[in-house]
């Protein structure tokens, strides 16, 4: 079956230190990835997404993911993060139609 | 207004009542979903509308209709709910597209508490 695994359910980071979330999914061919932030009582807003082409692809407020064939993987890094970045963030995926699987999601805290 | 929104932002029902939540998208959308999303737990899809069309209803109890009257709306009626429905409900809507699919814009959702 197909499926989506964020493996940290909880990263703590201090301000200005990097960050990075990990994301696998299982699938037999190259799904559209994306990643999400939600912050507490809002809904979900897009920061990026790989549909093909360069396997890096920057997003907004800073993020960047990379995709890697050989290990599933779309992990999400920034290099340098902000209080206002805790948050909780989901991988999600989306193979060949136009439904979104998602993560269980991580939350992010920052500490000062 | 611009992108997609949800009314209202809470709600609070006893199980016997009904009611609903509307979602509006601002935005030439084609598709239209309706996500639960409890504590603790991934975002359940429940409905995918495409042109007004339900494609897929994700074994979701028959207490929850959905209404889609055109491609800018959509609806979620809720009747007889039990405690364990209490969640946020998230709408969201994309252009997609055959083959393929474009990245879906969410509303701030419905917080729903049933007591």
């Amino acid at each position: 079956a197909q499926s989506v695994t964020q493996p940290d359910i909880h990263i703590t980071v201090s301000e200005g230190a990097s960050l990075e979330l990990r994301c696998n999914y299982s699938y037999g061919a190259t799904p559209y990835l994306f990643w999400y932030v939600q912050s507490p009582g809002q809904g979900l807003q897009l920061l990026l997404k790989y549909f093909s082409g360069d396997t890096l692809v920057q997003g907004i407020k800073g993020f960047e993911a990379e995709f890697k064939r050989s290990q599933s993987s779309f992990n999400l890094r920034k290099p340098s993060v902000h209080w206002s970045d805790a948050a909780e963030y989901f991988c999600a995926v989306a193979f060949n139609d136009y439904k979104l699987s998602f993560g269980a999601g991580t939350t992010v805290t920052v500490r000062a | 207004e611009t992108g997609v929104t949800q009314t209202p932002r809470h709600l609070v029902m006893g199980m016997t009542n009904k009611k609903s939540l509307k979602c509006e998208q601002h935005l030439g959308h084609n598709a239209m979903y309706w996500y639960k999303q409890s504590a603790k737990k991934p975002l359940e899809l429940m409905f995918v509308y495409s042109l007004e069309e339900r494609v897929e209803n994700n074994s979701v109890p028959s207490r929850f209709s959905p209404e889609c009257p055109n491609s800018s709306h959509l609806f979620l009626h809720l009747h007889t709910l039990q405690p364990e429905d209490s969640a946020l409900y998230l709408c969201a809507s994309s252009q997609a597209t055959s083959g393929g699919t474009a990245e879906a814009f969410f509303g701030q959702g419905t917080r729903l508490t049933v007591v």
